[in-house]
C-alpha cells in the first residue's frame, strides 16, 4: 500500500525555524515526484512546489519561492519542507502529495497533513 | 498563471439528487490536464477525477467528469450521505499548478 506519512503538529514562535517531513512507503521513492500544498485555516489549496527525489530538482511556485525550502533524502524515502524564519501567516495545514515523475500528473495519494501554528 | 473559478460556492442538495459542479479556467487547460478532489472536514484531499474524465482508483461510478479547454464539470449522479464535502478542481498542465477555490456541497 502506498502511504505518505507526515510528521506531527508543530507550535512555533515567529522567527523560529522549522522542518516538517513526509515519509513514503509502498513504492520506489525516486520514481515519483513529491509536491507540497498549503491550506490556510478555512481556505483552499495552494501549490507550493515539487521535488524530483531522484536528483533533487525543485520547481517552486512563484508565490512561495524564497519563503520555503523543499528537499529530499532518497536514502530514507523522505521529503521535507522547511522555513528559516516563521511568520504568523505561515499558520496552516501542510500536505505532501505524490505525482508521476517527469510528466504532468495529478496528485495521488496525499499525506495526512501537518498542522503548523505560529504564535507569540 | 491559470486561474480556476469554481461555481457555485455552495450547493445545497438532498441525498439522491444530482449535483453539477463547474470549474472555469482563465485560459485553456492543455490536454485536459484537469483533476477533481474531494475533501471532508479534518481529512486530506482525495483524488476523484484526472485527465478531466478518468476516475481515480476505487472511485464510484456515480462520479463523472467532463469538459475541455476552459470549461469543466464534475457530476455526481445520485448523492450519497458521504458525498457532502468540499470539492476542488486543479490544473496540472501549466506551471504553477493551481486549484480552484472550492465548492461546498451541503445537505439541504
Amino acid at each position: 500500500e502506498v502511504q505518505l506519512v507526515q510528521s506531527g503538529a508543530e507550535v512555533k514562535k515567529p522567527g523560529e525555524s522549522l522542518r516538517i517531513s513526509c515519509r513514503v512507503s509502498g513504492y520506489i521513492f525516486t520514481n515519483y515526484w513529491i509536491s507540497w500544498v498549503r491550506q490556510m485555516p478555512g481556505k483552499g489549496l495552494e501549490w507550493m512546489g515539487r521535488i524530483d527525489p531522484s536528483d533533487s530538482y525543485i520547481n517552486y511556485s512563484p508565490s512561495f519561492q524564497g519563503h520555503v525550502t523543499i528537499s529530499a533524502d532518497k536514502s530514507i524515502g523522505t521529503a521535507y519542507l522547511q522555513w528559516s524564519s516563521l511568520k504568523a501567516s505561515d499558520t496552516a495545514m501542510y500536505y505532501c502529495a505524490r505525482h508521476e515523475a517527469g510528466v504532468k500528473s495529478w496528485f495521488d495519494p496525499w499525506g495526512q497533513g501537518t498542522l503548523v501554528t505560529v504564535s507569540s | 498563471e491559470i486561474v480556476l473559478t469554481q461555481s457555485p460556492g455552495t450547493l445545497s442538495l438532498s441525498p439522491g439528487e444530482r449535483a453539477t459542479l463547474s470549474c472555469r479556467a482563465s485560459q485553456s487547460v492543455s490536454s485536459s490536464f484537469l483533476a477533481w478532489y474531494q475533501q471532508k472536514p479534518g481529512q486530506a484531499p482525495r483524488l476523484l477525477i484526472y485527465g478531466a474524465s478518468s476516475r481515480g482508483t476505487g472511485i464510484p461510478d456515480r462520479f463523472s467528469g467532463s469538459g475541455s479547454g476552459t470549461d469543466f464539470t464534475l457530476t455526481i449522479s445520485r448523492l450519497e450521505p458521504e458525498d457532502f464535502a468540499v470539492y476542488y478542481c486543479q490544473q496540472y498542465g501549466t506551471s504553477p499548478i493551481t486549484f480552484g477555490q472550492g465548492t461546498r456541497l451541503a445537505i439541504k
